[in-house]
């Protein structure tokens, strides 16, 4: 019965990989959200996507590439990783018309 | 430029009452939003406040003021559960729905 859910849940890789964290809900929601968690806690925005079409783009770098096959998957893919990457990837979704935003479990990401 | 603070730690004693006090300044205000996160987990929902005035919800209220762009998380009844980061986040705008987060207010209950 997962609302929000993320895989992998860690992720540890090397520099200059290229790797793809994937985020499903099941709650019928429209809009998907990925956010960033630093070291020091700090949650900002990245992406976001209304029934599959990008709405929000928070001039992230262009390494970073999200992808929603649909309403119910948003998918986020990494190339060239570097150290400054390492942090916690959280996914979340609402209805277009909701107040709340759903978070996933986190994608933790290391990279050495 | 958006600017939400929060301070970085509070410590209470279970049983207490802690107010953790949230200032923002954003380019646009269409609602407050507190979250719960402890380490490790998820933030999870806690309450909404969108007009000025307080919204009690159990052991928890949320007041907002928005002339004075402030707002506080009342914690009544402390338990050693509630030791987690709380997080204050400002919806800036009506169109893209996006939240802005404050870095969080660790807060550690003592027995």
């Amino acid at each position: 019965d997962t609302a929000v859910s993320q895989t992998p849940k860690y992720l540890v890789t090397q520099m200059g990989n290229d790797k793809s964290i994937k985020c499903e809900q099941n709650l019928g929601h429209d809009t998907m959200y990925w956010y960033k968690q630093d070291s020091k806690k700090f949650l900002k925005i990245m992406f976001s996507y209304n029934n599959k079409e990008l709405i929000i783009n928070e001039t992230v770098p262009n390494r970073f590439s999200p992808k929603s096959p649909d309403k119910a998957h948003l998918n986020l893919h990494i190339n060239s990783l570097e150290l400054g990457d390492s942090a916690v990837y959280f996914c979340a979704s609402k209805t277009h018309d909701g107040e709340t935003q759903y978070f996933g479990p986190g994608t933790r990401l290391l990279v050495l | 430029g958006q600017n939400i603070d929060q301070p970085t730690e509070m410590t209470a004693t279970e049983g207490a009452i802690v107010q953790i006090n949230c200032t923002y300044q954003t380019s646009g205000f269409n609602g407050l939003f507190w979250y719960q996160q402890h380490a490790g987990e998820a933030p999870t929902f806690l309450s909404y406040n969108v007009l000025d005035g307080l919204e009690e919800k159990g052991r928890f209220s949320s007041f907002l003021s928005r002339s004075k762009g402030y707002s506080y998380l009342l914690l009544k009844e402390l338990q050693m559960k509630d030791s987690a980061s709380y997080l204050c986040a400002v919806r800036p705008d009506t169109g893209f729905q996006k939240l802005v987060f404050g870095t969080g207010t660790r807060l550690l209950v003592s027995p």
